[in-house]
């Protein structure tokens, strides 16, 4: 399978825990971005990087979020003491630069923050 | 500010056309997409307009106007399969998505 894959698909967990999911781009796709998205909504922009550079963080994100794409490749996006409120399906997307770079979105991970 | 606005929900009849609108204000424009999300499922790509006009793939086409900000997408012989939500996504100055809340198409038989 050569398509953007999140680990894990779903999570449930506790108000006040930490939760890290994991996203692994198209290979040789050099742009990824995270998103969230709620019910009804579309998807709602949190960060995105270029190669391992982070360029852009959303204003909307609080300090409990932190994104990292360490190599390049793969990326983590953490979120520290969940809020009830976190609850959404966080999207990752992958792209190569260039003209117009159509994303491609993986299959996404649902929080639940009981 | 940036605002993309398309209706919240449609509904039309197998076989028929129907075309969802999208108004964008964005910082700067380099393309507009549209995206296919069906329920629990990741958006995917249906097309892209940076030029004005139509694009037109198969059973779907979009159109641009940069001058009014304004975009649809025609989806033709509707199928039952084609009930989704439809996402357009404004590409601003930064070449960052902004994107709609979504237009659910509902299909009747």
């Amino acid at each position: 399978d050569t398509g953007v894959s999140q680990d894990p698909r779903h999570k449930i967990t506790k108000r006040g825990q930490n939760v890290t999911f994991r996203c692994d781009p198209i290979s040789e796709h050099n742009r990824l971005y995270w998103y969230r998205q709620t019910l009804g909504q579309g998807p709602e922009f949190l960060t995105y990087f270029q190669n391992e550079a982070q360029l852009e963080k959303s204003r909307l994100l609080s300090d409990r979020f932190s994104a990292e794409r360490p190599k390049g490749s793969f990326s983590t996006l953490e979120i520290q003491r969940t809020e009830q409120g976190d609850s959404a399906m966080y999207l990752c997307a992958s792209s190569l630069q260039g003209e117009w770079d159509e994303q491609f979105f993986g299959p996404g991970t649902r929080l639940t923050v009981l | 500010g940036q605002n993309i606005d398309q209706p919240t929900e449609m509904t039309a009849t197998e076989g028929a056309i129907v075309q969802i609108n999208c108004t964008y204000q964005t910082s700067g424009f380099n393309g507009l997409f549209w995206y296919q999300q069906h329920a629990g499922e990741a958006p995917t790509f249906l097309s892209y307009n940076v030029l004005d006009g139509l694009e037109e793939k198969g059973r779907f086409s979009s159109f641009l106007s940069r001058s009014k900000g304004y975009s649809y997408l025609l989806l033709k012989e509707l199928q039952m399969k084609d009930s989704a939500s439809y996402l357009c996504a404004s590409v601003d100055s930064n070449y960052q998505l902004i994107w709609g809340a979504g237009t659910k198409l509902i299909i009747k038989p």
